[in-house]
């Protein structure tokens, strides 16, 4: 079955840290680059970072810069989502997506509430 | 990294054409083909409905279609459907090598 599945969302106090994973199945995962999307609660979606398919690039937006960093570790098929310094209006639901045809491939997202 | 506009809402009757914009920048929208749709319905994933600007994935209705001029991009959906309902947005590739969304539209089918 083809699909991607996120996981490791949770609360966490403002300041703190977090790793987000996600697991591919179904496609050869170390042909495709892969991105993380996040939405906040009742807002639209927000591009966060994008992830060569052989990890040799990695791009972010300006709002994660020198706080998150994506990998991925091809022989276990997964993504990560290393996020520091971690602030409330970090609070989203995170999808990881795979860069086919657009973002051809998401998961259902995983929660991550910033709040003391 | 500004986000791509986009009208917040629109609406049309069943069997109806709308058209909903995405409008950016030249380092953006207006320098690459690289001009995605995405629709997303309550409490459910994103689903890629258009991609480099006028390609319809596999599945996806061929009452979609995408097309470009200049920095603007734009969605069309013809006989419009009940299931259409749902939010969409637009994303580009840009010139910075970073991927920017729209702010989204609310489509709603009378």
């Amino acid at each position: 079955q083809v699909q991607v599945v996120e996981s490791g969302g949770g609360v966490v106090q403002p300041g703190g840290s977090l790793r987000l994973s996600c697991a591919a199945s179904g496609f050869t995962f170390n042909s495709y680059g892969m991105h993380w999307v996040r939405q906040a609660p009742g807002k639209g979606l927000e591009w966060v970072t994008f992830i060569r398919y052989d990890g040799t690039n990695e791009n972010y937006a300006d709002s994660v810069k020198g706080r998150f960093t994506i990998s991925r570790d091809n022989s276990k098929n997964t993504l990560y989502l290393q996020m520091n310094s971690l602030r409330p209006e970090d609070t989203a639901v995170y999808y990881c997506a795979k860069d086919g045809g657009g973002l051809d491939l998401w998961g259902q997202g995983t929660l991550v509430t910033v709040s003391s | 990294q500004s986000a791509l506009t986009q009208p917040a809402s629109m609406s049309g009757s069943p069997g109806q054409s709308i058209t909903i914009s995405c409008t950016g920048t030249s380092s953006d929208v207006g320098s690459y083909n690289y001009v995605s749709w995405y629709q997303q319905h309550p409490g459910k994933a994103p689903k890629v409905m258009i991609y480099d600007v006028t390609n319809r994935p596999s599945g996806v209705s061929d009452r979609f279609s995408g097309s470009k001029s200049g920095n603007t991009a734009s969605l069309t959906i013809s006989g419009l459907q009940a299931e259409d309902e749902a939010d969409y947005y637009c994303n580009s590739y840009t010139s910075i090598g970073t991927w920017v969304f729209g702010g989204g539209t609310k489509l709603t089918v009378l």
